[in-house]
């Protein structure tokens, strides 16, 4: 069936360092690529999305690339802050309803 | 306030015994959808509506029921729960269109014994 890999599953960086968070997903329809933050004991929620027919969307500390030859997409977290302590997240919709794949999750540590 | 709302917060119950897990959304959202979230597996769809009467199979489906008889209800219904369904629970909704941002509810933690 259809998949999404995300790595790495665990990432500990120093505040301020940068991190990437990395996704691949099988399904060629995919069109919609959205990025969740869970902290802990919280609901998912959006933090930043791409659609196919864009390259890179930049939010702040927050961007994300996508590479639809490759079926790649990634995060990337500047300037990190201990508050981006969390796990994120990748998700990848197909164009023909809500079926939503999501990866496994990478937790990721900000050390102060 | 604009919310998905999902009840019970936490069950602990036995094999077998029938449950409902409600979600309601105050949004008007077309889209609702039921996951399951276990450690190291991320978030797997268990049924999905994309409207009134309109729903449809996720990844695991296996053991689970749904319906969709009202726009702003989906609620989950586990007609013979066992031990392997024991997980955390998320319903989510969107609006209407394959690239919107899905809400998620609080979640429900479901502990089968």
């Amino acid at each position: 069936g259809e998949n999404v890999e995300q790595h790495p599953s665990t990432l500990s960086v120093q505040e301020g360092d940068s991190a990437v968070i990395k996704c691949t997903y099988s399904d060629s329809a995919s069109n919609y690529f959205p990025w969740y933050k869970q902290e802990l004991g919280k609901r998912p929620q959006l933090i930043i999305d791409i659609r196919s027919n864009v390259g890179e969307k930049k939010d702040q500390r927050i961007a994300v690339t996508l590479n639809k030859t490759a079926k790649h997409f990634s995060l990337h977290i500047t300037e990190t802050q201990p508050e981006d302590s969390a796990v994120y997240f990748c998700a990848a919709r197909n164009t023909g309803g809500f079926k939503t794949i999501f990866g496994a999750g990478t937790r990721l540590f900000v050390k102060a | 306030e604009a919310q998905v709302t999902q009840n019970p917060r936490y069950l602990i119950t036995v094999t077998g015994k029938k449950l409902t897990v409600t979600c309601s959304q105050n949004m008007n959202h077309e889209y609702m959808s039921w996951y399951r979230q276990d450690p190291g597996l991320g978030l797997r769809q268990i049924y999905y509506s994309m409207n009134v009467e309109v729903t449809d199979k996720g990844d695991v489906p296996e053991g689970y029921k749904v319906s969709r008889k009202e726009k702003r209800n989906f609620p989950l219904i586990l007609e013979s729960p066992s031990p392997n369904q024991t997980s955390l629970y998320f319903c989510a909704s969107s609006r209407q269109g394959a690239n919107t941002e899905a809400f998620f509810g609080q979640g429900t933690r479901l502990t089968v014994v």
